[in-house]
């Protein structure tokens, strides 16, 4: 069975700063992998994804995220975080399951940013 | 339009009441999904719907029932709730691998916030 692990909780971070959330998954085929940021009472909006080809991924907001299948990881990065960043950010992976997609999140990291 | 709408944006409602959430998306995807996220805590898969038909129920209390009346809508009919119900509940909907892609991802509502009493 798939699996999402974000061994982070919480991440208090300065604004400017650069930003790295890690994200951890189990998964025997090829993984379709996701980041998704959630405000405070809001739906999920997606930041990125990977499903193949370039390891190094651009999404939206100026994150970025690198898919290592060596390490089992798809992080996420940001060179400098603005304090709009403060969310809640989820990492998932996708299966095909022939009658949809099951995404399987991850327990999510809480983001602060420091003014 | 990447949009999926959530209606209403929060309900609260007794444990004898019957309400139902509904969801709608015009971006032509053929598979459509309720998610339950309690605070502090994951989204959690409920009900997968593809081209209409139900194809995943991750064994969820028959006090919840989803219905898909069209490509479009996604409702879901509560009835005789817990207040252990009480949750965000979230609608999201993808391509299927038939509409031209292999995988696509999912794009989420807003979310219904639930509250029984």
């Amino acid at each position: 069975a798939q699996s999402v692990t974000q061994p982070d909780i919480h991440i208090t971070v300065s604004e400017g700063a650069s930003l790295e959330l890690r994200c951890n998954y189990s998964y025997g085929a090829t993984p379709y992998l996701f980041w998704y940021v959630q405000s405070p009472g809001q739906g999920l909006q997606l930041l990125l994804k990977y499903f193949s080809g370039d390891t190094l991924v651009q999404g939206i907001k100026g994150f970025e995220a690198e898919f290592k299948r060596s390490q089992s990881s798809f992080n996420l990065r940001k060179p400098s975080v603005h304090w709009s960043d403060a969310a809640e950010y989820f990492c998932a992976v996708g299966k095909l399951t022939g009658g949809g997609n099951k995404l399987t999140f991850g327990t999510g990291t809480q983001l602060k940013v420091e003014l | 339009d990447t949009e999926v709408t959530q209606t209403p944006k929060h309900l609260v409602m007794g444990m004898t009441n019957k309400k139902s959430l509904k969801c709608e998306q015009h971006m032509g995807h053929r598979a459509m999904y309720w998610y339950k996220q309690k605070a502090k805590k994951p989204p959690e898969l409920m009900f997968v719907y593809s081209y209409e038909k139900l194809s995943i129920n991750e064994s969820v209390p028959s006090r919840f029932s989803p219905e898909c009346p069209n490509s479009s809508l996604l409702n879901l009919h509560l009835h005789a709730l817990q207040p252990e119900d009480s949750a965000l509940y979230l609608c999201a909907s993808s391509q299927e691998p038939g509409q031209g892609a292999s995988y696509t991802e999912a794009f989420f509502g807003q979310g219904t916030r639930l509250t029984v009493v």
